[in-house]
C-alpha cells in the first residue's frame, strides 16, 4: 500500500511562512512526481506545483510562482512545500499527491509528461490568522 | 494556461437518478483528463483517467466520455455514498489544472 504521510497541523501569522513535509516510500519517491494540491474552505482543488525527485525538477503554476517552493530530500524520501507571505486566503488543507511521469526527450521539447494522481497524502491543515 | 470549466457547480438529485457533469477545456487536451471524487472530510480519489478508463475498484455506475475539449462524467444510478464534490483535471503537461468542482447532494 503506497502511503504519503504528511506533517501535522499548523497555525501561522499573516506575513510569515509555513513548511509542510510529505514522507513517501523509497520506491514511490524514485518513480513519482510529488504534487502539492490545496483545498481552501468554499473553494476547489488547486494545483500548487510538483517536484520530480529523480531529476531534481520542479514545475509551478503562474499564480504561485515566487511564493511557493517545493523541494525533495532523496536521503529521507521526503518532499517539502514552503509557502511564504501567508495571508488569510491561504487557510486550507494542503495535500501532497503522487503521480507517475515520463521524461520528454529534448528533441521533443523537453520537460515531463505527468500522469493522473493516484495516491494522496493524509492532508495538513494550515490556518493563517491575522 | 489552459482553463478547465465544470458545470454545474452544484446539483441535487434523487437516489437512482442519472447524473451528468461536464468539463470543458479552453484548448484541446486529447484524452488527458481525469475525474476525482472527494467525499466530505476525506481525501480525493481518482475515478476515471484517460477520459473514459475506470480506475480499479470504482463502481461501474461511474463512466466518462469525451475527447479534445468536451468531457462528461456520468453516474448511472446515484447512490447515497456518492455525495461529495467531483473535479476534472487536465494532466499530461504542467500546469495540471483542476476544474472548479461540482458538489453533488441527494434530494
Amino acid at each position: 500500500q503506497v502511503q504519503l504521510v504528511q506533517s501535522g497541523s499548523e497555525v501561522k501569522k499573516a506575513g510569515s511562512s509555513v513548511k509542510v513535509s510529505c514522507k513517501a516510500s523509497v520506491d514511490t519517491f524514485a518513480t513519482s512526481a510529488i504534487n502539492w494540491v490545496r483545498l481552501a474552505p468554499g473553494q476547489g482543488l488547486e494545483w500548487m506545483g510538483a517536484t520530480i525527485p529523480l531529476f531534481g525538477a520542479t514545475d509551478y503554476p503562474r499564480m504561485f510562482f515566487g511564493r511557493v517552493t517545493i523541494s525533495a530530500d532523496t536521503s529521507s524520501s521526503t518532499s517539502y512545500m514552503e509557502l511564504s507571505s501567508l495571508r488569510s486566503e491561504d487557510t486550507a488543507v494542503y495535500y501532497c499527491a503522487a503521480a507517475k511521469f515520463v521524461k520528454i526527450s529534448a528533441d521533443m521539447g523537453g520537460g515531463f509528461f505527468y500522469y493522473y494522481i493516484d495516491v494522496w497524502g493524509t492532508g495538513t491543515t494550515v490556518t493563517v490568522s491575522s | 494556461d489552459i482553463q478547465m470549466t465544470q458545470s454545474p457547480s452544484f446539483l441535487s438529485a434523487s437516489v437512482g437518478d442519472r447524473v451528468t457533469i461536464t468539463c470543458r477545456a479552453s484548448l484541446g487536451i486529447s484524452d488527458y483528463l481525469a475525474w476525482y471524487q472527494q467525499k466530505p472530510g476525506k481525501i480525493p480519489r481518482v475515478l476515471i483517467y484517460s477520459a473514459s478508463t475506470l480506475q480499479s475498484g470504482v463502481p461501474s455506475r461511474f463512466s466518462g466520455s469525451g475527447s479534445g475539449t468536451d468531457f462528461t462524467l456520468t453516474i448511472s444510478g446515484l447512490q447515497p455514498e456518492d455525495v461529495g464534490t467531483y473535479y476534472c483535471q487536465r494532466y499530461n503537461l504542467a500546469p495540471l489544472i483542476f476544474g472548479g468542482g461540482t458538489k453533488v447532494e441527494i434530494k
